[in-house]
């Protein structure tokens, strides 16, 4: 049980250039989410899924795009890079009916710089 | 929305006690949460504190809710250099599937030798 993985680690943009982070978790949870890690702010919630082929805009969802295809694999894409997505990205899952309700589980992150 | 504060940084020496503190806004939250993120990882849940309860205690760690105040704490006993991460207050926002957890800024710990 592998629980959340992130693909890549790390990568580095040129401005405009386009990539996507895929996120994958094998806990069969229902719920998935996309964040980005700014020092000083937190998470902020960029886009969220509650069930594949679903998926809603989140506090910060400007430049990028999602899919969830399959329920364990969860997309984010940057379409035209930006320096100020320069980041860290987290993934996070979640299930109906745990208790505690609400808590999520985090992949280890992907480190992007935009150049 | 309005934010969930808390202070970015807090040092302590080695077997001293911490405290970190949180404000939050949402006073119909049921669940309020402390997650720790260790250096180069994401985060992991630490402990929680449902909301009709004031006190909870987890071997080192006690978490206090002041729900007038919507103020929550997390006390680390006898704090180790393990403990040394960042540490965020959630609390959850929003109804049905389209609840969320909106996540303070996160306080550095850093525990001195």
């Amino acid at each position: 049980n592998a629980g959340v993985t992130q693909t890549p680690k790390f990568r580095v943009l040129k401005t405009g250039q386009s990539m996507t982070l895929l996120c994958a978790q094998d806990m069969n949870h229902e719920y998935m989410y996309w964040y980005r890690q700014d020092p000083g702010m937190g998470l902020r919630l960029i886009h969220y899924s509650v069930g594949e082929g679903t998926t809603a805009k989140g506090e910060v969802p400007d430049g990028y795009n999602v899919s969830r295809l399959k329920k364990q694999n969860f997309l984010l894409g940057l379409e035209s890079a930006a320096p100020s997505q320069t980041s860290v990205y987290f993934c996070a899952s979640s299930f109906i009916g745990q208790v505690p309700r609400d808590t999520q589980y985090f992949g280890p992150g992907t480190r992007l710089t935009v150049l | 929305g309005e934010d969930v504060e808390q202070s970015l940084f807090l040092s302590v020496r080695e077997g001293d006690s911490s405290v970190i503190n949180c404000t939050y806004t949402d006073s119909s939250s049921t669940y309020l949460y402390w997650y720790k993120q260790e250096p180069g990882a994401g985060l992991q849940l630490l402990t929680y504190i449902f909301s009709n309860m004031d006190m909870k205690q987890d071997q080192r760690l006690t978490v206090l809710l002041n729900k007038k105040d919507k103020h929550l704490s997390l006390r680390i006993a006898d704090t180790q250099t393990g403990d040394s991460a960042i540490y965020f207050c959630a609390e959850s926002r929003g109804t049905g599937s389209a609840r969320q957890l909106t996540f303070g800024s996160g306080t550095q710990l850093t525990v001195l030798p």
